[in-house]
């Protein structure tokens, strides 16, 4: 089963509200990263957290890795239609998983306007 | 820089058919990764390369699936005797470097077994 898991599974905001995304892991991680699918789309990149703790923002969106190194969660500020889609988490670890990222199931966000 | 292509973007296939998906990564990327995604799951390692080395295989593969990576460019994947558990979006992606980098998704090839 998925050794990365996410919740919520599914969330529908209203536009300008915010939205937060949660990941764990059973493991402590290597880094993390953080990808999004649009509808239709392919998986994109987002970023990458490294340090415990670390805290990276990009615009509206704010990511973190937490202090053991086995969570992390994106914010995204007063969402808009634009942010529609699945956001994905990543764990890399390379003596528990292996030279790979081992994926969480997603969080689906859809927006109202 | 094109990004990653696959094709075809899809196929229809009866059960027992072979397939095969080809995927050009981005030309400067040593790294090639295939992943499986079904409804409402993120995408599932299958198989990478480091250059035409096949470094890792996931235990959940069986024997009926095989990539290649014959110059250290495009890659293939190939399911013999296809069955209907394996319709799916297959994925691939590559990235630059050794160790975890972000990894450029091409659009995928869906796959229908009927």
């Amino acid at each position: 089963g998925q050794q990365v898991m996410q919740i919520p599974q599914y969330q529908h905001v209203q536009e300008g509200e915010d939205f937060t995304t949660y990941c764990n892991s059973s493991t402590t991680l290597s880094n993390i990263q953080w990808y999004k699918q649009r509808p239709g789309g392919h998986p994109v990149f987002l970023i990458q957290l490294v340090k415990s703790g670390e805290v990276k923002k990009q615009k509206r969106l704010t990511f973190q890795f937490g202090e053991a190194k086995k969570n992390s969660s994106l914010h995204i500020t007063a969402t808009q239609t634009t942010d529609v889609g699945t956001y994905f988490c990543a764990g890399y670890h390379i003596m528990e998983y292996g030279n790979k990222l081992v994926f969480g199931a997603g969080t689906i966000l859809r927006v109202k306007s | 820089d094109t990004g990653v292509s696959q094709n075809p973007r899809h196929k229809i296939t009866k059960r027992g058919q072979n397939v095969t998906f080809r995927c050009d990564p981005i030309s400067e990327h040593n790294r090639l990764y295939w992943y499986r995604q079904t409804l409402g799951q993120g995408p599932e390692f299958l198989t990478y390369f480091q250059n035409e080395a096949q470094l890792e295989k996931s235990r959940l593969l069986s024997d009926r699936f095989s990539a290649e990576r014959p110059k250290g460019s495009f890659s293939t994947l190939e399911i013999q005797r296809t069955e209907q558990g394996d319709s799916a979006m297959y994925l691939c992606a590559s990235s630059f470097g050794d160790g975890a980098y972000e990894q450029y998704f091409g659009p995928g090839t869906r796959l229908t077994v009927t």
